[in-house]
């Protein structure tokens, strides 16, 4: 079975703009959630998402937005770019929405804000 | 508070000898830890999970053990190998959520 999928796999853009990123999850996992990883630091929480519906926020401005689709896939967005955003946005999948489930991460989307 | 943390962010070791890696969290709620492994360009790879009703889990070359009183947890690899090493995350699920550590890199020295 194919992981965590995630695309695309760079990413470079201006400050100002606005980028969506994408996620696809483990097959039969219903449940999308979203990180960023600022280089030398652990994962933090964004958000995440349950058959199609938000069950969780973290400490992240409004510029961040998220959506899950009926085939449990998901997408990021981002608007207003700052140079702070640059990160490596991680997507992980898993079964279910309480955090006792396994979470499995995609390879990330390394993003560049100039 | 709800942070992870880890107690050394660095460990370097000899190949063949045995590694271990430690984590404090603050969450005395948290009933559910995660080990990760992540390499340089990559996302963090699933090593070994443990419930909060148990104090071991073995797997294939690694032991987590956890230790609730002092709100402890830490990965233990035998006989370490070039392929271990990476920067090693904790994760304590708080709520809904998972809280990661800073990470320790792990350096397998020849």
């Amino acid at each position: 079975d194919a992981g965590v999928t995630q695309s695309p796999t760079h990413l470079i853009k201006t400050r100002g703009q606005h980028v969506t990123l994408r996620c696809s999850p483990i097959s039969g996992h219903k449940s999308v959630s979203w990180y960023q990883q600022v280089l030398g630091q652990g994962p933090q929480f964004i958000f995440q998402y349950y058959e199609k519906e938000e069950r969780g926020r973290g400490n992240f401005p409004d510029r961040f937005s998220a959506r899950q689709f009926p085939n449990y896939s998901s997408e990021l967005n981002v608007n207003a770019l700052l140079l702070g955003d640059s990160a490596l946005y991680l997507c992980a999948s898993s079964l279910g929405v309480r955090g006792s489930y396994e979470q499995y991460f995609g390879p990330g989307t390394r993003l560049t804000v100039t | 508070g709800e942070s992870v943390g880890l107690h050394l962010p660095t460990l370097s070791v000899q190949e063949g000898d045995n590694s271990i890696i430690n984590c404090a969290y603050s969450n005395s709620a948290s009933d559910y830890f995660i080990w990760y492994k992540q390499e340089s360009g990559k996302g963090p790879q699933f090593i070994i999970d443990i419930r909060s009703n148990m104090d071991k889990r073995q797997g294939q070359r690694v032991t987590v053990l956890l230790n609730k009183t002092v709100k402890h947890l830490s990965l233990q690899i035998a006989a370490t190998q070039p392929g271990d090493s990476a920067v090693y995350f904790c994760a304590d699920n708080y709520g809904q959520n998972f809280v990661f550590g800073p990470g320790t890199r792990l350096s397998v020295l020849p």
